[in-house]
């Protein structure tokens, strides 16, 4: 089973942000907080990646509490094309054996 | 680099065919996952591999069989078919933890 939590869905205006949640309540010392995002029935893509520092990247900013139980993927400005099935994920930084996906958070983007 | 690549995109089998989706990987990396999406739902692991020639169950394996002889290669064996294996099967590899995915392969068992 998945070892994160998500809530199922929500909804957001297009070029405001969206701010997806995620639990950790499992997450081990060793883990990073990876977030992936799967358009339609394409593959998943990765997006982002930290273990306990807020991290930035052209596609999104994440933010992860101190005690690393609970982290926050943010777009910044979210447009349709960011309407898709968000995952968090905890895995290993050096490769990882089991990587359990839940069933994520659909965001609908709203024009 | 083409990255991950599965083959086919589509098949339809009819119940108790054998089949094997292939997937081939080039960027060296020694960890490869199987995992198949119902309609609605979030991924489920199917088989991963650590590297030539070690291979793992999942959270769902039965029905299903892997191989891994060389470390760009990880195909998934379907034995007999069912209807309840109809289903996206998308593989991925990765060196460290980021994944890298296929672009998927549909399946129908009818």
């Amino acid at each position: 089973d998945a070892k994160t939590t998500q809530p199922p869905s929500m909804d957001c205006a297009e070029g405001r942000a969206a701010n997806l949640p995620c639990n950790h309540s499992t997450i081990s010392g060793n883990e990073y907080v990876y977030w992936y995002r799967q358009i339609h029935s394409q593959g998943p893509q990765y997006i982002i990646h930290g273990l306990k520092n807020n991290e930035t990247n052209e596609m999104a900013s994440l933010i992860i509490t101190e005690d690393r139980k609970s982290s926050t993927l943010i777009l910044p400005h979210a447009t349709l094309r960011d309407t898709a099935v968000y995952y968090c994920i905890d895995s290993p930084g050096s490769g990882a054996n089991n990587l359990f996906f839940g069933t994520g958070t659909r965001l609908t983007v709203i024009p | 680099n083409a990255g991950v690549t599965q083959t086919p995109k589509f098949r339809i089998l009819k119940i108790g065919q054998s089949m094997t989706l292939q997937c081939t990987q080039d960027m060296n990396h020694n960890y490869m996952y199987w995992y198949r999406q119902d309609p609605g739902m979030g991924l489920k692991l199917i088989y991963y591999s650590v590297g030539a020639g070690i291979t793992d169950k999942g959270e769902v394996p039965n029905g299903y069989n892997v191989s891994r002889s060389t470390t760009e290669d990880f195909p998934l064996r379907l034995e007999l078919a069912a209807p309840s294996q109809t289903s996206v099967y998308f593989c991925a590899s990765s060196a460290t933890g980021k994944l890298f995915f296929g672009s998927g392969t549909q399946l129908s068992v009818l």
